[in-house]
């Protein structure tokens, strides 16, 4: 499984952008980068997953450049109820992969 | 939107107790898991089950715990003589089948080891 780095802690005013960025230099092929959420004393939560270049749904963006040695999970205007940890996660989705593997996340703490 | 379901939402035993935490998988998912998070650490994978029988399990995972299937719904981890270090947030998580690109978690099953 490829490692991931990403930062410890974030501190955001509500109503700005969050970025969140992960770098994955060892990522394979067939590796997909996938967020979660988890507030606390909750299970986490899918946020979004992408392959490459842009993804968008109802809660965030993720980009990936070409290379896919990084992405940057994007939170647009966040509120207070966006204080939770977010986990980027890398690997092969399909073809019988078992399990998801957490690091420690980077902790966003969302100030008034 | 379906969801995997976990009971008791937190359980308070001794020392030595056996302890049976149940959870109910999204009803079309094949894959299953268990993973624990000890208050202030990350989240740990245990094991995944698949077609009746474990497919992985980590170092965790001992001779202490095991898991079943009972009937087709539930989906249980037994501890059979809890420890203190047991004490931990415990999440049940699903997945439909090898193509599944989202593990689904559980709320988590909160155990107290006193």
């Amino acid at each position: 499984l490829a490692k991931t780095t990403q930062p410890i802690s974030m501190d955001s005013y509500e109503g700005q952008e969050v970025n969140i960025t992960c770098s994955h230099n060892n990522i394979a092929t067939n590796d997909y980068i996938t967020w979660y959420q988890q507030f606390p004393s909750q299970g986490p939560r899918f946020i979004i997953q992408g392959y490459k270049t842009k993804v968008t749904n109802e809660v965030a963006s993720l980009f990936i450049p070409a290379d896919r040695k990084s992405s940057t999970l994007s939170l647009p205007r966040v509120s207070l109820s966006d204080t939770a940890v977010y986990y980027c996660l890398v690997g092969p989705f399909t073809g019988g992969y078992q399990k998801v593997t957490f690091g420690t996340g980077t902790k966003l703490q969302v100030i008034p | 939107e379906p969801e995997v379901t976990q009971t008791p939402s937190h359980q308070v035993t001794q020392m030595g107790q056996e302890v049976i935490l149940r959870c109910v998988p999204i009803s079309n998912h094949l894959y299953f898991y268990w993973y624990r998070q000890i208050l202030g650490q990350k989240v740990e994978f245990l094991v995944s089950f698949y077609n009746n029988e474990i497919s992985e399990k980590s170092e965790i995972f001992d001779d202490q715990f095991s898991v079943e299937r009972p009937d087709g719904s539930n989906f249980t981890l037994k501890i059979r003589s809890t420890k203190l270090e047991d004490s931990a947030m415990y999440f049940c998580a699903s997945r439909v089948d090898s193509s599944g690109n989202t593990i689904y978690f559980g709320e988590g099953s909160w155990l107290t080891v006193v």
